[in-house]
């Protein structure tokens, strides 16, 4: 079946500029979440959506990130006045929900963002 | 807080074995182990539940001492796909989300 998809797999952008990343989890998956991974190092967590509720958006850099879901379903991940430390590739995963116990994340291939 | 990984990386040549780690300063409650190929999506390799348990897939199993708030993960005779970078997730009780380490880069040569 198809997985987690996201758009547009790479964004280069100047600097200032407002960028909207989206995600389309599998379907059925209740629980969504969104990383940001710099070059080399590991998966810095940025928000958990359970439905479309986000119980828990505490890795949010900054005020410039806000992210919503709708519908139980797609997700958009929104930088406002980008900077270029925010270049970076910005993943999305999900998984059925229910808690993380025994339920793996499936991630989508990424988004690949360059400010200049 | 981010779980610590070691190795940082580590070169095998095929049909050795590898050992990486996870420790945690935090009580868990669950432990994840993940792989990401260069380029590509992370990729779902197993979950570890509090109580000791260990697990096993194929040639690779892993290991979760709560006490110790520690996990390991376990290649025998690697092969040339287990290249890439592991990456331990660890879940606090409660907390509904997972914190990454910085991910220990396997590099398996022939």
């Amino acid at each position: 079946g198809a997985g987690v998809s996201q758009s547009p797999s790479n964004k280069v952008t100047e600097k200032g500029k407002d960028v909207e990343l989206r995600c389309d989890p599998i379907s059925g998956h209740t629980a969504l979440y969104w990383y940001r991974q710099s070059l080399g190092q590991g998966l810095e967590f940025l928000i958990y959506f359970q439905g479309n509720s986000a119980p828990d958006k505490s890795g949010l850099p900054s005020d410039r990130f806000s992210a919503e879901r709708t519908g139980g379903s797609v997700s958009t991940l929104t930088i406002q006045r980008t900077q270029q430390e925010d270049s970076a590739v910005y993943l999305c995963a999900s998984s059925l929900g229910g808690g993380l116990s025994n339920q793996p994340q499936h991630f989508g291939d990424g988004t690949r963002l360059s400010i200049l | 807080q981010q779980p610590v990984q070691s190795p940082q990386a580590v070169i095998l040549r095929e049909g050795e074995d590898a050992v990486i780690n996870c420790s945690s300063s935090k009580a868990l409650y669950s432990v994840h182990w993940y792989r990401q190929k260069h380029g590509e999506a992370p990729v779902f390799l197993m979950i570890l539940l509090k109580g000791g348990e260990q697990k096993g897939h194929d040639k690779i199993s892993a290991s979760f001492n709560e006490k110790k708030q520690q996990s390991s993960l376990y290649l025998t005779a690697s092969q040339l796909s287990y290249s890439g970078t592991y990456f331990c997730g660890t879940e606090e009780p409660g907390a509904q989300k997972l914190v990454f380490g910085q991910g220990t880069r396997l590099t398996i040569n022939p």
